[in-house]
């Protein structure tokens, strides 16, 4: 099993400009989410998913919009970058219990 | 709103020490409390996860505690090695399920040869 995989593992944005972040995972999670790791202020949910067809807003969604279309892909999509959205983004997956993370993508937006 | 609290937030020990981490959290309600390593620039790897009916769990040298009505929980490190120098986060669900995670700031782990 890869586990959960990120793309890209690093990215440079103008202001203004939009992009996807991927995350896929093989283990057959439903749930899957994403989170935000920003220096002094530890990791804070964007949005979550309990299954294909179904997401709901974390803490900081604002900017930032998901889909789950299957239960392997749950995409993070910016529509128009701030710099306030550099941080370095990490997805997670898990079905009960243990929740399994990527190893990130570190988002610069100038 | 569920806070989690780690203190402190560095920490410097000698090799062959013991040591003791903290976590405290606001809302007692919760599903389950989750210890993660993090080594710079790289992804959250789980160390431990203890069930919110569950007192502590072990793995090697590792053991976590939960005590859920003070809202505490100690991971415990055992003869300590360089190569467990990273930071160390603290996570808990919530009352209904694992689809979201809690965490702390984090403890900065070194450990002096």
């Amino acid at each position: 099993n890869a586990g959960v995989t990120q793309t890209p593992k690093f990215q440079v944005l103008k202001t203004g400009q939009s992009m996807t972040l991927q995350c896929a995972q093989d283990m057959n999670h439903e749930y899957m989410s994403w989170y935000r790791q920003d220096p002094g202020m530890g990791l804070r949910l964007i949005h979550y998913s309990v299954g294909a067809g179904i997401t709901d807003q974390g803490e900081v969604p604002n900017g930032y919009n998901v889909s789950r279309s299957t239960t392997e892909d749950f995409p993070l999509r910016l529509l128009s970058a701030a710099p306030s959205q550099t941080s370095v983004y990490f997805c997670a997956s898990s079905y009960w219990n243990e929740q399994f993370f990527g190893p990130g993508t570190r988002l610069t937006v100038l | 709103k569920q806070e989690v609290t780690q203190i402190p937030a560095a920490l410097s020990v000698p090799e062959g020490e013991n040591l003791v981490l903290n976590c405290s959290f606001t809302d007692s309600a919760i599903y389950n409390l989750q210890w993660f390593r993090q080594d710079p620039g790289k992804g959250l790897t789980s160390l431990l996860l203890i069930q919110s009916s569950q007192r502590e769990q072990t793995s090697g040298r590792l053991n976590a505690s939960l005590d859920k009505s003070s809202g505490r929980s100690t991971l415990y490190i055992a003869a300590s090695q360089p190569g467990d120098s990273a930071t160390y986060l603290c996570a808990v669900a919530g009352n209904f399920g694992n689809e979201k995670l809690t965490f702390g700031t984090g403890t900065r782990l070194t450990i002096i040869p």
